[in-house]
């Protein structure tokens, strides 16, 4: 059965650094998600990407975040200079109808 | 504003047993959509179902059913015949109505953490 895959499983970095998430959505979905749960808390939506551009964040997708769709697989989240604050598992999620279906995560760590 | 309650912290089940994890929603919007995921241990977020406001039926997914009511605002899942596998984090979303097309942004509930014993 298809799904979202992501990459790494586990990511950790020095405050400051930039960090790249990595994520292949499935492959006949339009639609791309980023939604991030910090730990014992809900899970929050990040941002909503379509035809190559983004279609809603939220307040947590300030300018240090961005998310690109390189080539016709991948999509990436892209934290500039990460912050303690940024520590979260990150999921990505796809859909083409009502269904969205989110990948593994990636577990970030920033010590 | 698009709110999700689920009043179970905690629930314990014997395997093969049914069981009922509680969502409740609010929301004034006439279109919403309602899902249920599991997290187990490892973290991953696995798609359960999904409901359509509109829909004239519940939604079922081999043993996992969706009762919901719309005058109740409920929209609560039903595990049949529990396995061991089932352990895991539970959690109720719905979909908000301007969250069409492109949008689709979920309010997650805070979860029902759900055991199953031999």
């Amino acid at each position: 059965e298809p799904e979202v895959t992501q990459t790494p499983s586990h990511q950790v970095t020095q405050m400051g650094q930039e960090v790249i998430l990595r994520c292949v959505p499935i492959s006949n979905h339009l639609y791309f998600y980023w939604y991030r749960q910090i730990l014992g808390q809900k899970v929050e939506f990040l941002v909503s990407f379509y035809n190559n551009e983004i279609s809603e964040k939220s307040e947590i997708f300030d300018d240090q975040f961005s998310v690109e769709r390189p080539d016709g697989s991948n999509f990436t989240l892209k934290i500039r200079s990460t912050k303690l604050e940024d520590s979260a598992m990150y999921f990505c999620a796809s859909r083409v109808n009502e269904k969205l279906f989110f990948g593994s995560g990636t577990q970030l760590s920033v010590l | 504003a698009q709110k999700i309650t689920q009043t179970q912290p905690g629930m314990f089940v014997q395997e093969k047993e049914a069981v009922t994890l509680d969502c409740t929603y609010d929301t004034s919007d006439p279109s919403y959509g309602l899902f249920w995921y599991k997290q187990p241990s490892s973290g991953e977020m696995i798609f359960l179902i999904y409901q359509g406001s509109y829909d004239q039926q519940n939604a079922t997914e081999g043993r996992y059913s969706l009762n919901f009511q719309k005058a109740r605002k409920s929209a609560n899942l039903v595990i049949s015949a529990s396995q061991l596998g089932d352990s895991a984090m539970y959690f109720c979303a719905m979909r908000d109505f301007f969250s069409g097309g492109s949008n689709y942004k979920l309010t997650f509930g805070k979860g029902t953490l759900l055991t199953v014993n031999p």
